[in-house]
């Protein structure tokens, strides 16, 4: 079946612009995941969703970024006034119900700030 | 939320075993403990889970002593192509509540010809 999906796959951007990112979870998935990853670095736990329950907002590094997610399905990360150190690749996980532990991951989206 | 700890690095040679410890001390009685493994340039993905003593797939084996304070990742005759970063996590399937399940910085298994 399909997987998790991202769009755009790259994206260069310019300083001080804004940008949206894309992810469809899998289908009837509830829990919902963003993360960032820098060139070399581990996980960063951005954002959680779960279900219709407020958002788990506590790794956004800044009020520049948000997420909402729309249906319980398809979800938006929108970063304001890109900045270079937002550099990184986004990466948006989804997993079912009762099986938190398992994120299946999207392919992700590198994002050029320059 | 158990917080875990893993080397940051392990270099092999083709063809051994390797074995990748996370330590996990304040893992809760519903916890399971589950790995992951990422490519360079890819997105995480998931390896094996387990509860307690021993669980194998195709992939790897886990290792869970009684106390579940550690478990241990074992790849049997590693190849390059298995070369990348390895997660251990911990957390409840079963909790629907709000608390998120996030990935610690991971192992950088490095193998070598």
């Amino acid at each position: 079946g399909a997987g998790v999906s991202q769009s755009p796959s790259n994206k260069v951007t310019e300083k001080g612009k804004d940008v949206e990112l894309r992810c469809d979870p899998i289908s009837g998935h509830t829990a919902l995941y963003w993360y960032r990853q820098s060139l070399g670095q581990g996980l960063e736990f951005l954002i959680y969703f779960q279900g219709n329950s407020a958002p788990d907002k506590s790794g956004l590094p800044s009020d520049r970024f948000s997420a909402e997610r729309t249906g319980g399905s398809v979800s938006t990360l929108t970063i304001q006034r890109t900045q270079q150190e937002d550099s990184a690749v986004y990466l948006c996980a989804s997993s079912p119900p009762w099986q938190q532990e398992t994120q299946y991951f999207g392919p992700g989206t590198r994002l050029l700030v320059l | 939320l158990a917080k875990t700890t893993q080397p940051i690095s392990m270099d092999s040679y083709e063809g051994q075993e390797v074995n990748i410890t996370c330590s996990h001390n304040n893992i809760a009685t519903n916890d399971y403990i589950t790995w992951y493994q990422q490519f360079p340039s890819q997105g995480p993905r998931f390896i094996i889970q387990g509860y307690k003593t021993k669980v194998t797939n195709e992939v790897a084996s886990l290792f869970i002593p009684a106390d579940r304070k550690s478990s241990t990742l074992s790849l049997p005759r590693v190849s390059l192509s298995d070369t990348a970063v390895y997660y251990c996590l911990v957390g409840d399937p079963l909790n629907s509540g709000n608390t998120p399940l996030v990935f610690g910085k991971g192992t950088r298994l490095s193998v070598i010809a």
